[in-house]
């Protein structure tokens, strides 16, 4: 298995608390991806980095942001959780992405909870 | 936008049973298409994907898809399913060699043993 862990695997927090959940990878890979993954919806993007510093929008972006200081850190904050954002949260790493036809590596996830 | 279809949400087959399982696109140009395996309690695992070539793409554990271009469809296969293949399959896209992917909503696959 690549090496991905994810930090907290669960959480539980209140409606209007911030959240930031870490993703740590040693594999030294350029890219990495933040995916949410709910029952009917399959797995949707948020948002991605194909560097340090250097961060895009997925299709979910909305009440999400990303940093990425050092390559093996990939951080996602929700600033003011909502119960929508009830969902499991998976990590994915990549080394040369998807245009160039890489695969993508997940993490083990994180569930999190809104209430 | 680009778009991922699984024809069925849920499948129940008998061990032994053939499997086919369905993806269709929808993205006019040059793809890259993928099938993600999620065991229960696991995360996704790459089963196969299609970057050039031969149509018909061999992967892990015997199943296999094939990229019929004329349909937009990347259906997965396997002749003879185990126990085992529980689990929910993911068909992937992405479009045009850009960074991003795009997952359809999953086959959640039942055998009976």
């Amino acid at each position: 298995d690549a090496g991905i862990t994810q930090s907290p695997r669960h959480k539980v927090t209140e409606t209007g608390t911030p959240v930031t959940l870490r993703c740590h990878q040693t594999e030294n890979h350029r890219y990495m991806y933040w995916y949410r993954q709910d029952p009917g919806h399959g797995l949707r993007l948020i948002h991605y980095s194909y560097g340090v510093k250097d961060t895009d929008k997925g299709e979910v972006s909305d009440g999400y942001s990303v940093s990425r200081s050092k390559t093996e850190d990939f951080l996602l904050t929700l600033e003011s959780a909502t119960s929508s954002q009830t969902s499991v949260y998976f990590c994915a790493i990549s080394e040369s992405g998807l245009a160039g036809g890489g695969e993508q590596y997940f993490g083990p996830g994180t569930r999190l909870t809104v209430t | 936008a680009q778009s991922v279809s699984q024809h069925n949400h849920h499948v129940i087959l008998s061990e032994a049973a053939s499997l086919e399982l369905g993806c269709n696109y929808s993205y006019g140009g040059t793809v890259n298409l993928f099938w993600y395996v999620q065991y229960p309690g696991q995360h996704l695992q790459l089963l196969l994907k299609y970057f050039s070539g031969d149509p018909l793409v061999k992967g892990i554990k015997g199943f296999e898809a094939e990229f019929i271009k004329s349909k937009f469809s990347f259906n997965l296969r396997k002749p003879s399913v185990q126990w085992s293949d529980t689990a929910e399959y993911f068909c992937a896209v992405n479009a045009n060699r850009d960074d991003k992917i795009i997952f359809g909503k999953g086959t959640r696959l039942h055998i009976l043993p």
